[in-house]
């Protein structure tokens, strides 16, 4: 059965503190593994597409890489407005779903 | 940009009713979804439309089912709300079938 694991379930950092979010997943032939942002009460914000092992991407402060079995989200010197919910979620191939995982809450104080 | 527009951010319904939540997206995208999101289970898929007409089932489809006369229009029906039915409702809408997808604010739904 294809799952998404996400950890820490919430992560607190100081301003300026850098640190990684984790996504594990077990899936059957991964076509593409995704990174959403939501804030409280809005929807998901798409951010990154990862599709092959050793693939990275970076926007800003962050920066996703990816593994055959694992996807880290890296946030560098952190700030509050980065404060936020962060899904991951992954497509197999043969498939039209995408399964997400529960999240990761993020708080980045200042 | 892509914008995902659904009908109303908040709504309390009474059990037994029946719930129209509507969805629109003005990007020409094929394929459409409707999630609902609970708090520490993600999101979950209740039916996803590839194209006018079409529709197939998520992982949770019972006591819901979906309209789509139009492209740019997705609607989800709650046939008889219930209170399991309290939720946080998505719809995303997206290019390509293996693609990023877009989403709308979200309704939540309350039914008492």
């Amino acid at each position: 059965e294809d799952q998404v694991t996400q950890s820490p379930e919430a992560l607190r950092l100081q301003e300026g503190e850098s640190s990684s979010l984790n996504c594990s997943y077990t899936v059957s032939g991964l076509r593409g593994l995704f990174w959403y942002r939501q804030d409280p009460g809005k929807g998901p914000e798409f951010l990154f597409t990862l599709y092959s092992a050793g693939e990275e991407k970076e926007k800003e402060r962050l920066k996703a890489t990816l593994t055959k079995k694992e996807s880290f989200l890296h946030i560098t010197a952190p700030k509050p407005e980065d404060s936020a919910t962060y899904l991951c979620a992954v497509q197999a191939f043969g498939g039209f779903k995408t399964i997400f995982g529960a999240g990761t809450r993020l708080f980045v104080k200042a | 940009d892509v914008k995902v527009t659904q009908s109303s951010r908040y709504l309390v319904k009474r059990t037994g009713e029946k719930v129209f939540l509507e969805c629109v997206q003005d990007m020409d995208h094929e394929n459409m979804f409707w999630y609902r999101q609970d708090p520490g289970l993600g999101l979950r898929l209740i039916y996803f439309s590839y194209d006018v007409k079409m529709k197939e089932k998520g992982d949770i489809p019972e006591g819901y089912s979906v309209s789509r006369e139009k492209k740019e229009r997705f609607s989800l029906i709650l046939e008889s709300a219930s209170t399991n039915q309290t939720s946080m409702y998505l719809c995303a809408s997206s290019q390509e079938q293996d693609r990023e997808q877009y989403f709308g604010p979200g309704t939540r739904l309350t039914v008492t």
